[in-house]
């Protein structure tokens, strides 16, 4: 069966650092989000790509965070300066188009000290 | 977009009938009622979905009140694998409308 890859697995960096997650989706997903999940809650929507484009990054801290995906393909996302609050599993979905259900990526743990 | 109200945790033993409510009053009409799940250290995984009717799948079931303001989602026999945060999440139509998650429900099986 198809998996969204998500890599790395754990990160843990020190506040002030930059961090960077990589995420792989099913190959013909046009639609690719990446999520925010704090322990004991439910994921929160950062920002969701169709294809190559932006289509929604409302929830996204753009002062820190900027995401990519240059060829609509795999995305990156990225945090520079991480700060302590940061620390949080995020994922990354992907979706055939934006209204089929979503195949979500094991995550990244990211631990920010 | 409408909200979804669920039992913050349940517990069942295994091999028996799991239902797990969802209530949403303000459901809209074109709105589909969305269930994923999150195994522990694991990212969501679809489960079911559905607009009216009662939808079975080979994962559970999914039963939609006549009014829409609530649902149940039906695992018919619970095993241990079934431990997880069970999520109610509502899905409208528009071209770029997206999954957002509340707590969910953590379902406790026991052996």
């Amino acid at each position: 069966e198809a998996e969204v890859a998500q890599s790395p697995r754990y990160k843990i960096t020190e506040k002030s650092q930059a961090v960077a997650f990589w995420c792989d989706p099913i190959s013909g997903h046009a639609t690719l989000y990446w999520y925010r999940q704090i322990l004991g809650q439910g994921p929160e929507l950062l920002v969701q790509f169709q294809d190559e484009s932006v289509v929604d990054d409302s929830q996204l801290p753009k002062d820190r965070f900027s995401a990519e995906r240059l060829k609509g393909v795999d995305s990156t996302l990225k945090i520079q300066p991480a700060e302590l609050g940061d620390s949080a599993m995020y994922l990354c979905a992907s979706s055939l188009s934006t209204g089929d259900g979503y195949t979500f990526g094991s995550g990244t743990r990211l631990t920010v000290v | 977009d409408a909200k979804t109200t669920q039992p913050n945790s349940m517990e069942s033993n295994e091999e028996e009938p799991v239902h797990l409510p969802c209530n949403h009053s303000t459901i809209s009409g074109t709105d589909y009622i969305h269930w994923y799940r999150q195994l522990p250290s694991q990212g969501p995984e679809y489960v079911i979905h559905g607009l009216t009717s009662n939808v079975n799948n080979r994962m559970a079931s999914l039963a939609i009140a006549e009014d829409r303001k609530s649902s149940t989602l039906i695992l018919h026999r619970a095993t241990l694998r079934d431990a997880a945060v069970y999520y109610c999440i509502l899905r409208g139509l528009s071209g770029y409308s997206t999954l957002t998650f509340g707590k969910g429900t953590m379902l406790l099986v026991s052996p």
